[in-house]
């Protein structure tokens, strides 16, 4: 049984187009967490959710938003894409003391 | 928020104890210090968390000194497996505080 899994893991869209990214998580977590990682590999926070409130939202542009239908998922929608949205997106997940966090396996997303 | 250092990469031959430092010069009294590994193409993976002296687990110990200004991950004997990023966190796990990653340290492993 995956404990966080994402789909797609492949997304090739071209600018300006709207895509959505899926997390599902049974490890039974409160809080869910979306992240970019850029090709030089940093690892940047963009949202928390903890029993379907936001929690954390760092400055992402508002093309990104969040969305909970329940607390097993955290669903990434981006509207008209651009070409710096280019890079992996990876959805975790936590208890409330959220050091230890799980990772789903990324989504590469590629804007042409 | 507390930002952290760490050197870009390192080397290292199998059987060696590997030690990787973190420097958070301004971390806050309520943040903790966590570890995570990552492989190429997969999701960061717990490693170990830490507030202060010292901390082991069955993968690697975590040292961090009076002053919580810097912490050293030590991976005990790696082996080629052990080839991946390992990045530095630190924040506070009982708010919901933003907390911050690291720039990760690409570990090699040579035979």
């Amino acid at each position: 049984d995956t404990a966080v899994s994402q789909t797609p893991k492949y997304l090739v869209t071209q600018m300006g187009n709207d895509k959505s990214i899926k997390c599902e998580q049974n490890l039974g977590h409160d809080t869910m967490y979306w992240y970019k990682q850029d090709s030089k590999k940093f690892l940047k926070i963009m949202f928390s959710y903890n029993n379907k409130e936001l929690i954390i939202n760092e400055t992402v542009p508002n093309r990104f938003s969040p969305k909970s239908p329940d607390k097993a998922h955290l669903n990434l929608h981006i509207n008209s894409l651009e070409l710096g949205d280019s890079a992996v997106y990876f959805c975790a997940s936590s208890k409330r003391d959220h050091y230890e966090q799980y990772f789903g396996p990324g989504t590469r997303l590629t804007v042409t | 928020l507390a930002k952290t250092t760490q050197p870009i990469s390192m080397d290292s031959y199998e059987g060696q104890e590997v030690n990787i430092t973190c420097s958070h010069n301004n971390i806050a009294t309520n943040d903790y210090i966590t570890w995570y590994q990552q492989f190429p193409s997969q999701g960061p993976r717990f490693i170990i968390q830490g507030y202060k002296t010292k901390v082991t687990n069955e993968v690697a110990s975590l040292f961090i000194p009076a002053d919580r200004k810097s912490s050293t991950l030590s991976l005990p004997r790696v082996s080629l497996s052990d080839t991946a990023v390992y990045y530095c966190l630190v924040g506070d796990p009982y708010n919901f505080n933003k907390f911050y990653f690291g720039s990760g340290t690409k570990l090699n492993v040579k035979p």
